[in-house]
């Protein structure tokens, strides 16, 4: 059962672009969860999603972030119009279909804008 | 929200030597989960605990839930446990996970 899968792994992107990472969850797993990690910093929680459904986006900034979970597909989150101070690690999380489960960690997207 | 504490926030130990890392959290919760990042970034899976005890190979945690907190053990540190342990928990009716600020670990042979 292959676990969490993010991609890219790395990816660079010069301010004013848009930055788009990807996330599969664990087979049969229906949520899914965005954390960010600053440099040096602990990870901060983003959004929650289930198939086609936002259920917690009280991490996302206002603006330029935007996050979906189709109900074919990987879930991605989007960055419009990157700035330096979005250079972070990008984890994605999953969890089977039912509340207050472990949590499975993909490896990661490491972000830098130049 | 709750606040997440741990300790020590750094820690050097030679090759052999066991430690204790603590958890300390401000409400109850319904999710607790250790995890270990290595040098390279990857955040692995260590526990899923919000109560009681559990061991996996040199490595277990307990948590009292009733006194809010969880402990990690490790026993015969290798070079390979180095890298930052986080504590996550969960409050009740919800499923974000709230991070630690971290224990830095450090094994020398």
């Amino acid at each position: 059962n292959a676990g969490v899968m993010q991609n890219p792994r790395h990816l660079v992107r010069r301010r004013g672009q848009e930055a788009r990472l990807r996330c599969s969850p664990m087979k049969g797993h229906s949520h899914v969860y965005w954390y960010r990690q600053l440099p040096e910093e602990g990870l901060k929680f983003m959004v929650y999603l289930q198939k086609e459904n936002i259920i917690d986006e009280s991490g996302m900034p206002k603006e330029r972030f935007s996050a979906e979970f189709p109900k074919e597909g990987p879930s991605i989150l989007r960055i419009q119009q990157v700035v330096r101070g979005d250079s972070a690690a990008y984890f994605c999380a999953s969890s089977p279909p039912a509340e207050r489960y472990e949590q499975y960690f993909g490896p990661g997207t490491r972000l830098t804008v130049t | 929200g709750i606040q997440v504490e741990q300790s020590p926030p750094d820690l050097i130990l030679q090759e052999g030597a066991n430690s204790t890392l603590r958890c300390n959290f401000s409400d109850s919760v319904n999710n607790l989960q250790w995890f270990h990042q290595n040098p390279w970034g990857q955040l692995i899976n260590l526990f899923y605990i919000p109560s009681g005890t559990k061991q996996n190979g040199r490595l277990s945690a307990t948590t009292v839930a009733t006194e809010r907190y969880s402990l990690l053990y490790i026993s015969s540190s290798q070079t390979t446990d180095s890298g930052v342990y986080f504590c996550a928990v969960a409050g009740f009716n919800t499923d974000k996970l709230i991070f630690g600020t971290g224990t830095r670990l450090q094994v020398f042979p």
